[in-house]
């Protein structure tokens, strides 16, 4: 079975211009976590969905930051506009807790370069 | 604010010896409980879960789980230079067992002398 599909993996930007991540989560995963990652701060939740519908925002870090879930198979997490502090790895996880566990798998990642 | 906490090392330990890796957690709440491995430049990869107090096996790795002490470990029997890589502890961040998202560990950096 096919992981968690994350594109780009590599995206290099200026400043101010706007930045969209995409991610496909694992077919039947109903849950779907976007996570940053930079040498200072580690691997931090910014948001997560459960069935399309956001949960919890609190990790976003402004309002630069958002993200939607159109469909069971796609989410996208949009920077605008971007600022050299937002360069960090983006990952984009998901999980099936009706597995009965709580286990996230996680994309490749998209490394993120604001200059 | 909900804290994991593991040394960051590195851990030096030769091949064919136990790794052993420790994390502790503040949230008395957290229900479940991983172990991460993630090598330079890829993503973090899944080795082990645990839910319940007490030793859970799968291969050479072993988690342990007190949730008196708020302590999770992870040994790695005949450690291998394969496993030469940084370890992350997560905790699930709420009473939602682990469907709420995780919080993370800075990771421990394991190297495995030949």
């Amino acid at each position: 079975d096919a992981g968690v599909i994350q594109s780009p993996r590599h995206e290099v930007t200026e400043m101010g211009q706007e930045v969209t991540l995409r991610c496909k989560p694992i077919s039947g995963h109903d849950y779907l976590f976007w996570y940053r990652q930079t040498m200072m701060r580690g691997l931090e939740l910014l948001i997560y969905f459960n069935n399309n519908v956001p949960i919890d925002d609190s990790g976003m870090p402004e309002d630069r930051f958002s993200a939607k879930m159109p469909n069971a198979s796609f989410s996208t997490l949009k920077i605008q506009p971007s600022e050299p502090r937002d360069s960090a790895v983006y990952f984009c996880a998901s999980s099936d807790p009706g597995q009965g566990t709580y286990e996230q798998y996680f994309g490749p990642g998209t490394r993120l370069t604001v200059t | 604010q909900k804290e994991v906490e593991q040394n960051s090392g590195p851990l030096s330990v030769p091949e064919g010896a136990i790794a052993s890796l420790n994390c502790t957690y503040s949230d008395r709440v957290s229900q479940s409980f991983f172990w991460y491995r993630q090598y330079s430049g890829k993503s973090p990869e899944l080795i082990m879960s645990i839910y319940s107090n007490g030793d859970k096996e799968d291969g050479r790795f072993t988690a342990q789980l007190n949730k008196a002490s708020q302590y999770v470990s992870l040994l790695i029997r005949d450690s291998q230079p394969s496993d030469s890589a940084t370890y992350l502890c997560a905790v699930n961040r709420g009473a939602g067992g682990g469907a709420d998202g995780l919080t993370f560990g800075k990771g421990t950096h394991l190297i495995i002398q030949p």
